[in-house]
């Protein structure tokens, strides 16, 4: 059984740097054709993908936050952090972690999603 | 990238109803299409991959076609747990998702 969970702060205040957290289990990276990805969701709006990492450590990211964006892995700790810079009141958003297989393929498991805030 | 135009964005409906909800596609991408569930304060839920593959466990009234640049999301007989909304993802190149679709009703 696959199960993802995001943790990081629920506040941030503007310019800061956001460090998101997703710890999983019933899979590994060490597996090929593996990977998880981020997606967020602004309250009352529409899904928007961030960025995925690969089995292979292939990164991807949206081509509109990719200047703001890092992700990575940790094998042996079954963990996927994100990073995001310069964060501004319109990151305010939900953001989850999911599974998904290796290239073209989708996200077939959720995390419950974090919700943080941006505010000063 | 590739954009997902997903329509409509609203949809009332009566139990029984056949429900169809469309995402166009800027480009060909083939069938990497998936379709989702998200109610309110929750996850969204896998319910078709590949565009017309429906996930294990989801009721049979839920089915999905297309290739290319056109694809349907349809509920045969709309059902009051069905109240969510619904989204198209491609992941032919990179990932996007489609604004929504919110089904009240």
């Amino acid at each position: 059984q696959i199960t993802l969970k995001e943790s990081g702060p629920t506040l941030v205040k503007p310019t800061q740097t956001l460090t998101l957290t997703c710890t999983f289990s019933g899979f590994s990276f060490s597996t090929s054709g593996v990977s998880v990805g981020w997606i967020r969701q602004p309250p009352g709006k529409a899904l928007e993908w961030l960025a995925v990492i690969y089995w292979d450590d292939d990164q991807r990211y949206s081509s509109s936050l990719k200047s703001r964006l890092s992700i990575t892995k940790d094998i042996s700790k079954n963990m996927v952090v994100l990073t995001m810079t310069n964060m501004d009141p319109v990151d305010t958003a939900t953001y989850y972690c999911a599974h998904g297989g290796g290239y073209s393929y989708g996200f077939d498991q959720w995390g419950q999603g974090t919700l943080v805030t941006v505010s000063s | 990238d590739i954009q997902m135009t997903q329509s409509p964005s609203a949809l009332s409906a009566s139990v029984g109803d056949r429900v169809t909800i469309t995402c166009q596609a800027s480009q060909d991408i083939s069938n990497y299409v998936n379709w989702y569930q998200q109610k309110p304060g929750r996850a969204p839920k896998l319910l078709i991959s590949d565009a017309s593959n429906l996930e294990t466990g989801v009721p049979s009234r839920f089915s999905g076609s297309g290739s290319g640049t056109d694809f349907t999301f349809t509920i045969s007989s709309l059902q009051p747990e069905d109240v969510a909304t619904y989204y198209c993802h491609q992941y032919h190149d990179l990932h996007s998702f489609g604004q929504g679709t919110k089904l009240e009703i």
